[in-house]
């Protein structure tokens, strides 16, 4: 049982670069997050996904498109990279039960230059 | 809106010593609350949470009580070790699931 899986584990993109972050997982949950983490700010939502098909915005989706074509993957695309965007990248997700809490991915260090 | 927030670190304790971080949210209803951990180079692992008021959650340890009167989530373990220096989140799972974190306390445990 693998849980969460992101790739690539670091990344170094020059700005206006495009990239996606992949994220797996095997343990059948309807519920997917992306998020980034950034000094002092904690983790903010990006985009979310409540079932394959259906994805909606969280706190800072400027700059990143989603889609959920399957209820194992949960890309993350960033479409022309700023610095700005430097930052680690958490991928999650929750079986659609409230009382579950989020199983966390290792991340993605991404650095644009 | 939905917010958690924590006192601000470094917390710098020494080895056995009592540990409190502080956690209030402002929420509608009653959500479940977490306190997650991360270590170094590391992603976040669940440590403990509470679903309802009055719950105590508990692990390796640590505990924290869910008071609806405070809106309140105090972390605390009675004697802590140098392994458990980390970064703690305290977070509210709001009505659609979401997650929402506080910014997080760095504790720095020395020998």
């Amino acid at each position: 049982n693998a849980g969460v899986t992101q790739t690539p584990k670091f990344q170094v993109l020059k700005t206006g670069q495009s990239m996606t972050l992949q994220c797996a997982q095997d343990m059948n949950h309807e519920y997917m997050s992306w998020y980034r983490q950034d000094p002092g700010m904690g983790l903010r939502l990006i985009h979310y996904s409540v079932g394959a098909g259906i994805t909606d915005q969280g706190e800072v989706p400027n700059g990143y498109n989603v889609s959920r074509s399957t209820t194992e993957d949960f890309p993350l695309r960033l479409l022309s990279a700023a610095p700005s965007q430097t930052s680690v990248y958490f991928c999650a997700s929750n079986p659609n039960l409230s009382t579950y809490g989020y199983t966390f991915g290792s991340g993605t260090r991404l650095t644009v230059v | 809106g939905n917010s958690v927030t924590q006192m601000e670190g470094p917390v710098t304790l020494s080895e056995e010593a009592f540990l409190t971080i502080n956690c209030t949210y402002t929420a509608t209803g009653y959500p479940s609350l977490f306190w997650y951990v991360q270590y170094p180079g590391e992603g976040l692992q669940l440590l403990l949470k509470a679903t309802k008021a009055d719950d105590k959650g508990s692990n390796k340890g640590f505990e924290a009580t869910y008071r609806k009167e405070t809106t309140s989530f105090h972390l605390e373990k009675g004697s802590v070790q140098v392994s458990d220096s980390a970064v703690y989140f305290c977070a509210l799972m709001d009505s659609s699931y979401k997650l929402i974190f506080g910014s997080g306390t760095r504790l720095l445990v020395r020998p």
